[in-house]
């Protein structure tokens, strides 16, 4: 069974960081591209960042480019999300997903407050 | 980026109806469109891949068909459970997009 688990929200300042985790289970990690995708309290999916199988590919959405950096370490079948100078508007619940064909499994999310 | 526009906003309908959800992709992604599901305070849940492929579990009458750069979420004789937010998103080219998103109501 395929099992996705994050981690690592919480509140946070503006200009703070956060690194968010996802642990995953029941599948060859190291073979499937993983995302990020959030949603704000009330708003629709935003896809974020996506990261290639092995790594090397990494994806962004324009907001959070050179703000966010997406990582794996597929000895530990985990996927990264470091969050640096936080904003307001990065408020949300965070899911990982499993990118296949789109994302085929999602996390339960973990919630991301930016407030002072 | 590739945009979707995705309508209605919002539908009601009752339980036995058919309803229909439509995303127009700005440009080309051949047939690279899920579609989702999401009830409130859940994860979304994959329906549909590849514009007309059901997950697997999905119930039969979930259907997707594409025209072009069009695409369309058909639900046949709606059930209670089938009241939720949908979501359409390519993944033809990154950054991968979403729709805005359709809300079911019951009627």
């Amino acid at each position: 069974e395929v099992q996705l688990l994050e981690s690592g929200g919480g509140l946070v300042q503006p200009g703070g960081s956060l690194r968010l985790s996802c642990t995953a289970s029941g599948f060859t990690f190291s073979t499937y591209a993983m995302s990020w995708v959030r949603q704000a309290p009330g708003k629709g999916l935003e896809w974020v960042s996506g990261i290639s199988g092995s790594g090397d590919n990494r994806y962004y959405t324009d907001s959070v480019k050179g703000r966010f950096t997406i990582s794996r370490d597929n000895s530990k079948n985990t996927l990264y999300m470091q969050m640096n100078s936080l904003r307001a508007e990065d408020t949300a619940v965070y899911y990982c997903a499993k990118d296949w064909n789109g994302g085929d499994y999602w996390g339960q999310g973990t919630l991301v407050t930016v407030s002072s | 980026d590739i945009q979707m526009t995705q309508s209605p906003p919002s539908l009601a309908a009752s339980v036995g109806d058919r309803v229909s959800i439509t995303c127009r992709a700005s440009q080309g992604i051949s047939i690279w469109l899920g579609w989702y599901q999401q009830k409130p305070g859940k994860a979304p849940k994959s329906l549909m891949y590849a514009a007309n492929s059901l997950q697997s579990g999905v119930p039969s009458r979930f259907s997707g068909s594409v025209s072009g750069t069009d695409f369309t979420l058909t639900i046949i004789s709606l059930q209670p459970e089938d009241f939720a937010t949908y979501y359409c998103q390519q993944y033809s080219a990154y950054p991968r997009t979403f729709g805005q998103g359709t809300r079911l109501e019951i009627k």
